[in-house]
């Protein structure tokens, strides 16, 4: 079973509706995090969270919002979906411990499509 | 805020041949760390080898390997006996240190290994 699991690993919907993409996480790792991908412009962060009582905005957030459930569970929303939200969206997570490197750890990705 | 740079859109290699792949950053930081993530067409991505930026020595991993120069501020990846399971994108990404573990990725570079 994968570390870093993200549901769906799909979606197609349409312009103006509420989008939930969910990631979970087996790794017991205290941070997790939203990247957006989009062709030739590599991997841009939009939410992230060093625990479940700490979220904070990341390079993109406008249009997303976050919920972390749990220190396993960190969901991203798109409330009014619009097509140039349409992109491939990562969770990642990585481990607080400061006397070594961080990896971070990457999900499958979910494709969206909003049209 | 960190740019990083890579410069190379796409790069085509014979199998069994060596190839690098080029990586630029700019940073007023003095410690950091430097990533390369690799992401086949399964959409995963991967981490392929990781540099601190304290160590003069450079990093290797297996067939992979960086040149690191932190003075010109580049960080270059090398695959020697380029296999057909190299094909993907490449992503140079860079950390600051204690700052959260957040990642600036470059915009990739595609790369296919010709049977």
């Amino acid at each position: 079973d994968a570390d870093v699991t993200q549901t769906p690993r799909n979606r197609i919907t349409k312009t103006g509706k509420r989008i939930m993409l969910e990631c979970s996480q087996t790794k017991g790792h205290d941070r997790m995090y939203w990247y957006r991908q989009d062709p030739g412009l590599g991997l841009r962060l939009i939410y992230y969270s060093f625990d479940v009582k700490d979220i904070n905005k990341g390079e993109i957030s406008d249009g997303y919002s976050v919920s972390r459930q749990a220190q396993a569970k960190f969901s991203l929303s798109l409330e009014s979906a619009i097509p140039n939200q349409t992109a491939l969206y990562f969770c990642a997570t990585s481990d607080s411990t400061r006397d070594r490197v961080d990896i971070q750890y990457f999900g499958a990705g979910t494709r969206l499509s909003v049209l | 805020a960190q740019t990083v740079t890579q410069s190379q859109p796409e790069m085509s290699v014979q199998e069994a041949e060596t190839v690098t792949l080029s990586c630029t950053y700019d940073t007023s930081e003095s410690n950091y760390y430097l990533f390369w993530y690799k992401q086949p067409p399964s959409r995963q991505m991967i981490l392929v080898i990781r540099q601190e930026a304290y160590k003069q020595q450079n990093a290797t991993e297996n067939r992979f390997s960086v040149n690191f120069q932190k003075a010109a501020k580049s960080f270059s990846l090398k695959i020697s006996d380029s296999q057909l399971g190299d094909t993907a994108m490449y992503f140079c990404a860079f950390m600051k240190q204690y700052t959260g573990n957040q990642f600036y990725f470059g915009t990739g570079t595609s790369l296919t290994v010709i049977p």
